[in-house]
């Protein structure tokens, strides 16, 4: 069974950089066919996809953010990594990471649980 | 950048109800068109992928139609269980979510 867990600190100053880790188990980040995502969500509202990573390395963001966000992964430790820099008090979200399955229309099966990022001063 | 709208943005139902959510792409995704559902401090739960295959483990009470910019997603007889907020998903060019369909308790 694939599982993800998010983690992170849980509060980031404005204009410094969030960095999130997830950590994966019962799968790998660095084989098979897959793409590893990050997804959030504000407070009351929908989501938002932020990005992915392919097991090759291949990534892809979305355009609103591509400027400040890179996704990268550690096949030594299993984990996918999440910065997004230059944050500001609209960052502030639920951060969840997810596994694409790329043969089902690159859906979501696996998510984390999320983890609560505010960006206060 | 392909848009996303769902509606409606929120609907109540009752139990046994037969509710439809649709979502429209702002361009042609084929059928790249997944479904999820959303329950208070969880994450999404995949539905249906691909615009109208059933995951594992979902009743069959869920389905899934269209293709091209417009899509369905219909529950046929609701469950307690059910309400809950929906969104779809494009994977056609990037990704991209609709903003959700809130089904509420009539």
């Amino acid at each position: 069974q694939v599982q993800l867990q998010e983690s992170g600190p849980g509060l980031v100053k404005p204009s410094q950089t969030l960095s999130l880790t997830c950590t994966v188990s019962g799968d790998s980040v660095s084989s098979g066919s897959s793409y590893w995502s990050w997804i959030r969500q504000s407070a009351g509202k929908g989501l938002e996809w932020i990005g992915h990573i392919s097991t090759s390395g291949i990534t892809d963001y979305n355009p609103s953010l591509k400027s400040r966000v890179t996704i990268s992964t550690d096949m030594s430790k299993n984990q996918l990594f999440l910065s997004l820099t230059s944050v500001s008090a609209a960052d502030t979200a639920v951060y969840y990471c997810a596994k694409e399955v790329v043969v089902a229309a690159a859906a979501l099966e696996y998510w984390g649980q999320g983890t609560l990022v505010s960006v206060s001063s | 950048d392909i848009q996303m709208t769902q509606s409606p943005s929120s609907l109540s139902a009752s139990v046994g109800d037969r509710v439809t959510i649709t979502c429209r792409s702002s361009q042609n995704i084929i059928d790249y068109l997944n479904w999820y559902q959303q329950k208070p401090g969880k994450a999404p739960k995949l539905l249906i992928y691909a615009a109208s295959s059933l995951q594992s483990g979902v009743p069959s009470s869920f389905s899934g139609s269209g293709s091209g910019t417009d899509f369905t997603l219909t529950i046929s007889s609701l469950q307690p269980e059910d309400f809950a907020t929906y969104y779809c998903q494009q994977t056609y060019s990037s990704s991209s979510f609709g903003q959700g369909t809130r089904l509420e308790i009539k």
